[in-house]
């Protein structure tokens, strides 16, 4: 595998489901994020984890938990989503120091039902 | 608020011809520009990034212009092929925002044969 892959590429899930979504980079990079992208609105950041630590966090719901085991693996782990949490969830990484050119996986759509 | 907006939701361009697609900022801490291209059901794919040192930045087919006083910058795209046929992304970075590339909202590139 090269690049940053995504599993699943879909899932449809109910509200009281808990599911987790999986990243991984072969890129060798040190800083990964989750981000999300609604209909008809720009990419939103959610989270950043820099060498294996939470930077940031941009008000995301606490139905929403990441987790970075290391620096090649992230996770969102989902727990009674809403059908408004409904997108493309995007992972991406990069190196933490720059250049800051950020590359994506392929993204999983999920669907809250 | 939006701090980066790409105020052309669609674009449409003959093969062969220049496309150029435009991005505007309101942040004067952004430093760093990116124009990212995404294919439907595939990630954004980084294409091309300016640094604010500089006012021009060209890879092939492909040139960012930017334009400071007018927190403006451009992508064009010379000759257009329709494999260009894309979303766009412009997105933004600078100041102490480490890690935290903002996007604009995408235009929609559409190369006719």
């Amino acid at each position: 595998e090269t690049g940053v892959t995504q599993t699943p590429r879909h899932l449809v899930m109910g509200m009281t489901n808990k599911k987790s979504l999986k990243c991984e980079q072969h890129l060798g990079h040190n800083a990964m994020y989750w981000y999300k992208q609604s209909a008809k609105k720009p990419l939103e950041l959610m989270f950043v984890y820099s060498l294996e630590e939470r930077v940031e966090n941009n008000s995301v719901p606490s139905r929403f938990s990441p987790e970075c085991p290391n620096s090649s693996h992230l996770f969102l782990h989902l727990h009674t989503l809403q059908p408004e949490d409904s997108a493309l969830y995007l992972c991406a990484s990069s190196t933490r120091d720059g250049p800051y050119e950020q590359y994506f996986g392929p993204g999983t759509r999920l669907t809250v039902t | 608020d939006q701090q980066v907006k790409q105020n052309s939701p669609s674009l449409s361009v003959q093969e062969g011809r220049i496309s150029i697609l435009n991005c505007d900022y309101t942040n004067s801490m952004f430093d760093y520009f990116l124009w990212y291209k995404k294919y439907p059901a595939e990630g954004p794919t980084f294409l091309i990034s300016i640094s604010s040192i500089k006012d021009k930045n060209e890879d092939g087919r492909f040139t960012v212009f930017l334009n400071k006083s007018a927190k403006h910058l451009s992508l064009h795209i010379v000759p257009s092929q329709p494999g260009d046929s894309a979303v766009y992304f412009c997105a933004a970075i600078g100041g102490t925002s480490y890690g935290k590339l903002t996007f604009g909202q995408g235009t929609i590139l559409t190369v006719h044969p």
